[in-house]
Parts: structure tokens; C-alpha cells; sequence
């Protein structure tokens, strides 16, 4: 079992959706939760940035952490189609051996059509 | 701005030619690390470097080398390219971890552009 699961999708809604996209994890030890945003030929990007559990929120993201169930999501109100792109989960332990140990999901490849 | 700059975005080599990629940082950074991303497979780190001359290898180290003799630059060598290797190729930089600074307590990682690597 990979320490992060992360479905590739495609996803594909329509603009102006809520868009849910979400990573489980095995290791309970992960204390930092990272989304990055992957724009088509772009290097990723930090997009929201959690630590341990509860939600964060900014503008039309929300990132939320469920340290019970080993879950994190990664909610996307109003969706535009500038918001295509894919999306990486990335989680680490707090002492993660200086970044060396920064665990990625497959990333989600979302499209929001107008 | 934080800059991370590759610098090739796309080149074809044939097999068993020698391969630089090279990255250059302008935001001090301590850390860098070269990806290579693949479908399918995701990010998977090829080596990491947190000084100067300092290097570890990362989950997939063979058939590379790196080098840095220089605090803002990393250069990924691939002595003998193969088809296998054919990918696209992501450098990063940050901060040591717990650095007094957002991105340090983060571990924020700043990406290149990415190299496309095709061998033929």
C-alpha cells in the first residue's frame, strides 16, 4: 500500500461547480499537508498549507485535514476554468529529515469547463 | 519573486550520451532537490542536496549524479542516458525546515519550470 493514495481523475466539472478532490494516508505520523497546483507544462506551485488537523481557508479554496480517518481534501468553490491544472497532495512528519521525506500523492488533473 | 530556473526546457539526446540539466536558485535557499515526474508514477526524488557538496540520495538515485559546488546551483548528470529515462525533469529549492521564515516552517518547496528529457 502506497504511504499516500491520491485518485488522477480526470475530473471534470463545469464552471461554477464545488469541486472536492481529496488524498488518504496510511502513516499517522504526517503533521504537515500541502496542496500544490500543477499547471499544464509549469513546475507545482504551494497552493494551501494545513497543520495537523482542522480547516483552512483561503478566498475559494478550503483545505481541511481529518487526522482521525487519515483523510485530507482540498475544496474549490466557484469553480473557474482558470482553476485547471492538477493538484498534489503532499504530507510530511514533523521531523521529515529536512524535506528529504516530503511524501506526494499521484496528483488529481481537474477541468473546469466554461 | 523566488526564482527557480532550468535551464533547458526540452531537449532529445540519444542513447548513452551524457546528459547536464542545471538549476539555478535566487532566493538563498538551502535545500534543492531534483524530481523527475512521470504518468502514472507521480514526483519521485532522484537526490537531494541541503549545502554545498552535500548530497543524499532520494527513491530512485540510479543512472544519476549531481553536483553542487555552488550554494544557488544543482546540476542533475545522467553519464549514460537511456529510454528509461525519458521523462520530465522538476528541480526544487527551499529553506531548511524550521528556518525563521513562513516558508521555512512550510518546507514550502519552490519548482522550476521543468526540462523535458526525451532519449532516443
Amino acid at each position: 500500500q502506497k504511504e499516500v493514495e491520491q485518485d488522477p481523475g480526470p475530473l471534470s466539472v463545469p464552471e461554477g461547480a464545488i469541486v472536492s478532490l481529496n488524498c488518504t494516508y496510511s502513516n499517522s505520523a504526517f503533521q504537515y499537508f500541502m496542496w500544490y497546483r500543477q499547471y499544464s507544462r509549469k513546475g507545482p506551485e504551494l497552493l494551501m498549507y494545513t497543520y495537523s488537523s482542522g480547516n483552512k481557508e483561503d478566498g475559494r479554496f478550503t483545505a481541511q485535514v481529518d487526522k482521525s480517518s487519515k483523510y485530507i481534501s482540498l475544496f474549490i468553490r466557484d469553480s473557474q476554468p482558470s482553476d485547471s491544472a492538477t493538484y498534489l497532495c503532499a504530507m510530511r512528519e514533523d521531523n521529515a529529515g529536512n524535506n528529504r521525506k516530503l511524501i506526494w500523492g499521484l496528483g488529481t488533473s481537474l477541468a473546469v469547463n466554461p | 519573486d523566488v526564482k527557480v530556473t532550468q535551464s533547458s526546457r526540452y531537449l532529445v539526446k540519444r542513447t548513452g550520451e551524457k546528459v547536464f540539466l542545471e538549476c539555478v536558485q535566487d532566493m538563498d535557499h538551502e535545500n534543492m532537490f531534483w524530481y523527475r515526474q512521470d504518468p502514472g508514477l507521480g514526483l519521485r526524488l532522484i537526490y537531494f542536496s541541503y549545502d554545498v557538496k552535500m548530497k543524499e540520495k532520494g527513491d530512485i538515485p540510479e543512472g544519476y549524479s549531481v553536483s553542487r559546488e555552488k550554494k544557488e546551483r544543482f546540476s542533475l548528470i545522467l553519464e549514460s542516458a537511456s529510454t528509461n529515462q525519458t521523462s520530465m525533469y522538476l528541480c526544487a529549492s527551499s529553506f531548511f525546515l524550521g528556518r525563521g521564515t513562513t516558508a521555512g516552517i512550510t518546507g514550502e518547496l519552490f519548482f522550476g519550470e521543468g526540462s523535458r528529457l526525451t532519449v532516443l
